[in-house]
């Protein structure tokens, strides 16, 4: 499959413990929020999203946080499994980017047995 | 099955020779976009598409071309390549006219060499 061999900075987890990756995002006019997980060999996948009306949002097993005045948003995952571990890109967008769609550069989950 | 379909998966090519890259959706998406991910430097928008006829840039549009002639279909063309144009090339759809307000469906991606 494909790999990106990206230097990403990476987070380490014990299986069952709670994970949160950080993401620093750089358009504070910025509206919309999306957190992608990327598995070796594959595409993005669409895990949760936020606007920025939202400081908090919830799916399963996963919650965004935004923090709109540092401009951080953030991906906690509850009770990590070895099935989590990939690549999380956050991205942003909004009207005044026109809608185009700017990710960061990743952090590399590593979920420990 | 809901999916994104790229071809070719892996290609290798010369300076200078014509290529295109096709992408295909069967959701119905009027959002079509194409990105291209490099070590370091994340994912980054090349072009766009908010329905039939109707493209745009994102961030790095240069010695790109891109259709969108039917709903399905969005190609990316390469009128010619050159070696900075290597990379992993990823076609995505969404069916959110404002384009990104939905969740975006990505397709396998395309490893493009250019020599």
């Amino acid at each position: 499959g494909e790999s990106v061999g990206l230097h990403l900075p990476t987070l380490s987890v014990q299986e069952g413990d709670n994970s949160i990756i950080n993401c620093a995002y750089s358009n504070s006019a910025s509206d919309y929020f999306i957190w992608y997980k990327q598995e070796s060999g594959k595409g993005p996948q669409f895990i949760i999203d936020i606007r920025s009306n939202m400081d908090k949002r919830q799916g399963q097993r996963v919650t965004v946080l935004l923090n709109k005045t540092v401009k951080h948003l953030s991906l906690q995952i509850a009770a990590t499994q070895p099935g989590d571990s990939a690549v999380y890109f956050c991205a942003e967008t909004g009207m005044d980017s026109s809608y185009k769609l700017i990710f960061g550069s990743g952090t590399r989950l590593l979920v420990r047995p | 099955e809901a999916q994104v379909t790229q071809n070719p998966r892996y290609l290798i090519t010369v300076t200078g020779k014509k290529l295109t890259v096709t992408c295909s959706q069967n959701m119905n998406h009027e959002y079509m976009s194409w990105y291209r991910q490099d070590p370091g430097l994340g994912l980054r928008q090349i072009y766009y598409s908010m329905n039939v006829e109707v493209t745009d840039k994102g961030d790095v549009p240069e010695g790109y071309k891109v259709s969108r002639k039917e709903k399905r279909n969005f190609p990316l063309i390469l009128e010619s390549p050159s070696p900075n144009q290597t990379s992993l090339y990823f076609c995505a759809s969404s069916s959110s006219i404002a384009g990104l307000r939905g969740e975006q469906y990505f397709g396998p991606g395309t490893r493009l060499t250019v020599t």
